[in-house]
């Protein structure tokens, strides 16, 4: 079958790291993406890794390993306005299907 | 800068009904998703198309059905609604030119069947 597994929760102090995993299961793998939502709103998609290792985009990074079917997503220099929940999302199937994980709700804290 | 239009925002509707939900899009993309998402469910995925003659199930297309009248336009309809389809729909977009990693959301729409 295929699914995405990643923390319901998460809490973290404004101006600390924090990492967001996740790990997948499925067939035909191509590629890992993460979507931010803040309450209320739409998501809008942050980053996309297809081959192994690190992507920067400002505080933001992803990673993918896929010899273990997993990534994480790295946000630095935490702010407020980084609270929102984070969602984890593979392709598979020639582009064919995406799936989303149930999301991780990040809360930032002074 | 509204590239994902989604109507009506907010519906109340009562079991039996037949809505639909529309999506329209001026970004040019070929590819057309719809979601629900519930609370702790994350986002789940109903139908897709990759182009006006394209149409695909996703994950719970039981109840459901599209229709796409045009590259930019692409509706969702419950044809007998019932209360656990009371949810967050979502419209996305994306474009295989370039290399459709990236889905736009439209604003959503929020269903209630009571």
């Amino acid at each position: 079958g295929q699914s995405l597994e990643q923390p319901s929760e998460v809490t973290a102090v404004e101006g600390a790291i924090v990492q967001i995993n996740c790990t997948y299961q499925t067939s035909g793998f191509y590629g890992l993406s993460w979507y931010q939502q803040h309450d209320g709103g739409a998501p809008t998609f942050l980053s996309y890794n297809a081959l192994d290792g690190l992507e920067e985009t400002g505080r933001f990074s992803s990673f993918l390993s896929r010899s273990d079917s997993y990534g994480y997503l790295l946000l630095q220099e935490l702010q407020m306005k980084d609270s929102a929940s984070y969602f984890c999302a593979f392709y598979s199937g020639g582009y064919q299907k995406v799936t989303f994980g149930t999301g991780t709700k990040l809360q930032v804290i002074p | 800068d509204a590239d994902v239009t989604q109507t009506p925002r907010n519906r109340i509707t009562k079991t039996g009904k037949r809505i639909m939900l529309e999506c329209s899009q001026t970004k040019g993309h070929d590819r057309m998703y719809w979601y629900r998402q519930d609370p702790g469910l994350g986002l789940r995925l109903i139908y897709y198309s990759f182009d006006v003659k394209d149409i695909n199930k996703g994950e719970i297309s039981d109840g459901y059905s599209v229709s796409r009248q045009a590259q930019a336009k692409f509706s969702l309809s419950l044809e007998s609604a019932i209360p656990n389809q009371t949810a967050l729909y979502f419209c996305a977009t994306s474009d295989l030119g370039q290399g459709g990693n990236e889905q736009f959301f439209g604003p959503g729409t929020r269903l209630t069947v009571l």
